[in-house]
């Protein structure tokens, strides 16, 4: 089944603890994006990558980190957590076949910074 | 700056009761408009991509339209099942290829 998929799904961390929230695809997407999502603040981007070893910054990059070594993953990684960044992260995945481009989302990973 | 917003907030409607969600936008350059479903505690869903003002496409009760300025998405006779939050994003030309700026959303509430 084509899938994105995050781990964890949920998180309960304190302020300063580094942290790791996986995500991978099994469709061979070049394409990769973390969002986070807040009440009434829609999906903003945090970081996106356009192929292994490329990645940019998106409108909220600050306190994230990311890598992509290989095409499926794309990690997003909090060095020193802080209770701002609370809040409801998706990964996406997509591909583009001429004009077309279909981005698919993981189920999503709500983080609690204490 | 770019900007998308979206109308109403909420919206609840009759089985049945046809309606519009509207998603007015303002980009430096639009590559694509794009629409999702998002069910609580799960990812969005794809729905459409627009790319050009007077590009329709439909799906089962859906149809979205694209304008120089607005999409809507048509709902026509809803069921329950329809009852969702409904995402608008738009993709700009520069600035990165991938990058999408979403609306806060619309939610959907459709009654028996």
């Amino acid at each position: 089944e084509a899938q994105v998929t995050q781990n964890p799904r949920y998180l309960i961390t304190v302020t300063g603890k580094k942290l790791t929230v996986t995500c991978s695809q099994n469709m061979n997407h070049e394409y990769m994006s973390w969002y986070r999502q807040d009440p009434g603040l829609g999906l903003r981007q945090i970081y996106y990558s356009m192929n292994v070893e490329v990645t940019d910054k998106g409108d909220v990059p600050e306190g994230y980190k990311v890598s992509r070594k290989e095409k499926r993953n794309f990690p997003l990684i909090l060095e020193s957590p802080s209770p701002n960044q609370t809040s409801l992260y998706f990964c996406a995945s997509s591909f583009r076949y001429g004009r077309d481009e279909t981005q698919y989302f993981g189920p999503g990973t709500r983080l609690l910074v204490l | 700056e770019d900007q998308v917003t979206q109308s109403p907030e909420a919206l609840r409607l009759q089985e049945g009761e046809s309606s519009s969600l509207n998603c007015s936008y303002t980009v430096s350059g639009l590559r694509g408009l794009f629409w999702y479903r998002q069910d609580p505690g799960k990812g969005p869903e794809f729905l459409f991509t627009l790319y050009s003002a007077g590009e329709e496409k439909e799906k089962e009760r859906l149809k979205a339209t694209l304008t120089k300025k607005e999409s809507f998405l048509h709902i026509t006779a809803p069921k329950p099942e329809d009852s969702a939050t409904y995402l608008c994003a738009v993709q700009a030309w520069g600035g990165g290829y991938n990058k999408l700026i979403f609306g806060a959303g619309t939610r959907l509430a459709v009654h028996p």
